[in-house]
Order: C-alpha cells, then sequence, then structure tokens
C-alpha cells in the first residue's frame, strides 16, 4: 500500500514569506506527528494529531508556526513569516494508533530553504 | 522525561566488519526503543523495536539490537558490514505520556570503507 507522502520535496522561499507543507498519511492512520530535522541533527518533535485535534502541540517553536488536519486525512503545517532559522527537512509520520502498533511510518520529508 | 543519547556522531568501518552503533536512554518507566535508518534524502525508515518481549531484537537488513536494563542501552550491530548500509541512524525512545511521540538521539552517521 502507499506510504506517508509529503509535499512539495523542495521549497525554498524568501525570509518574511509564508509557507505551507503537506502530509498526506497511510490510509487508516488515526495519529500523525510533524518533526523537524535541522542539518546535522536528530529530529525535533513539533505537533501530535489524533483524528482532527491536536493534543499536543508543546514543540511548535513560535507562534509563527500552527498546522491542522482534516478528519484522518491530510494535514498541513503553516509557518508564517519565515526565517532563516526555519531552515530544516520537516518530516510527517503516522500510526494506526492501535494498541501493540508502537512504530511511527515516515514520509520522505519536504527540504525548506529559507534566503 | 525521557532522553536518547547516541554516541558518536561518525562511525566508520570497513567493509565485512563488525558494525556497533552506541544508544543509551533515560527512561523512568520501561521504555520502548527503535532504531532507524535514513538514506540521503529520504524519510526516515524502521530497522527494528523493541517493545519489552525479547530482549535481543532481531530487524532488517541483518541489523540486531540488545535491551540492556543495567547498562540503560541499546546498541544496534551487524556482524558484517555492506557498502549499502551507509546512511544515518536514529535510535528513539517512545513516550507513554501524552503525544506518545518519539524522542531522537543525534544520530550517527555510518560510512563503510571498502
Amino acid at each position: 500500500g502507499a506510504g506517508v507522502s509529503q509535499s512539495p520535496s523542495n521549497k525554498v522561499t524568501e525570509k518574511g514569506k509564508d509557507v505551507e507543507l503537506r502530509c498526506d498519511p497511510i490510509s487508516g492512520h488515526t495519529a500523525l506527528y510533524w518533526y523537524r530535522q535541522r542539518l546535522g541533527q536528530g529530529l525535533e518533535f513539533l505537533i501530535y494529531f489524533q483524528g482532527n485535534s491536536a493534543p499536543d502541540k508543546s514543540g511548535l517553536p513560535s507562534d509563527r508556526f500552527s498546522a491542522e488536519r482534516t478528519g484522518e486525512s491530510v494535514s498541513t503545517l503553516t509557518i508564517q513569516r519565515t526565517q532563516q532559522e526555519d531552515s530544516a527537512v520537516y518530516l510527517c509520520a503516522s500510526s494506526p494508533g492501535l494498541a501493540g502498533v508502537y512504530e511511527q511510518f515516515f514520509g520522505p520529508g519536504t527540504r525548506l530553504t529559507v534566503l | 522525561a525521557q532522553s536518547v543519547t547516541q554516541l558518536g556522531s561518525h562511525v566508520s568501518v570497513s567493509e565485512g566488519a563488525l558494525v556497533l552503533l552506541r544508544c543509551n536512554y533515560s527512561s523512568s518507566v520501561p521504555p520502548y526503543l527503535f532504531w532507524y535508518v535514513q538514506y540521503p534524502n529520504q524519510g526516515l525508515q524502521l530497522l527494528l523495536k523493541y517493545t519489552s518481549a525479547a530482549t535481543l531484537v532481531k530487524g532488517i537488513n541483518g541489523f540486531e539490537a540488545e535491551f540492556k536494563k543495567s547498562e540503560t542501552s541499546f546498541h544496534l550491530t551487524k556482524p558484517s558490514a555492506h557498502m549499502s548500509d551507509a546512511a544515518e541512524y536514529f535510535c528513539a525512545v517512545r513516550t507513554f505520556q501524552g503525544a506518545q511521540k518519539l524522542v531522537f538521539g543525534q544520530g550517527t552517521r555510518l560510512t563503510i570503507n571498502p
């Protein structure tokens, strides 16, 4: 079956512009996560969705970052007024939310470059 | 709060040699632990996971890891390295509270020398 997909794969933007990153999870996966990976570093948790609600937004670095999810489907991460420090790979992951299935399935990521 | 430390940001081994990537965790509760691999310009792929069953876990591509509670370690090994193993490897612990998110180590870049 299809895995997690993300678009665009690459995004170059100018400082101060807004960007939208999209994630399509595996069909039927109720849990969805966004992570950020800065160059040479591990992944930082940003936000978690269960269905279309976001019970944990604790990783969002500032109020310029927001995310939404439509039902148990597509999620969009929006970064307003981008800054150079926002440059990173943004990874989305989904999980079935079933007992006994603990791993997360990752998409290929969106590489964001802020000039 | 759970955390993970990966010792060695870069590891280089010869083709055919033993691969050993180190991971130590901190957790106040029995942890669920994962190793993921990331090939260039790709997302993360699950190698193996420990979820409180057998302490020696076998994964894909000949990798395995042993959970050692006394040492709070979950080191990844492979007896004989292949060129195709060159990648970045991440150890992660799953939190039990709230989001049950993954907390990742900083990653180890594995280079294989011919």
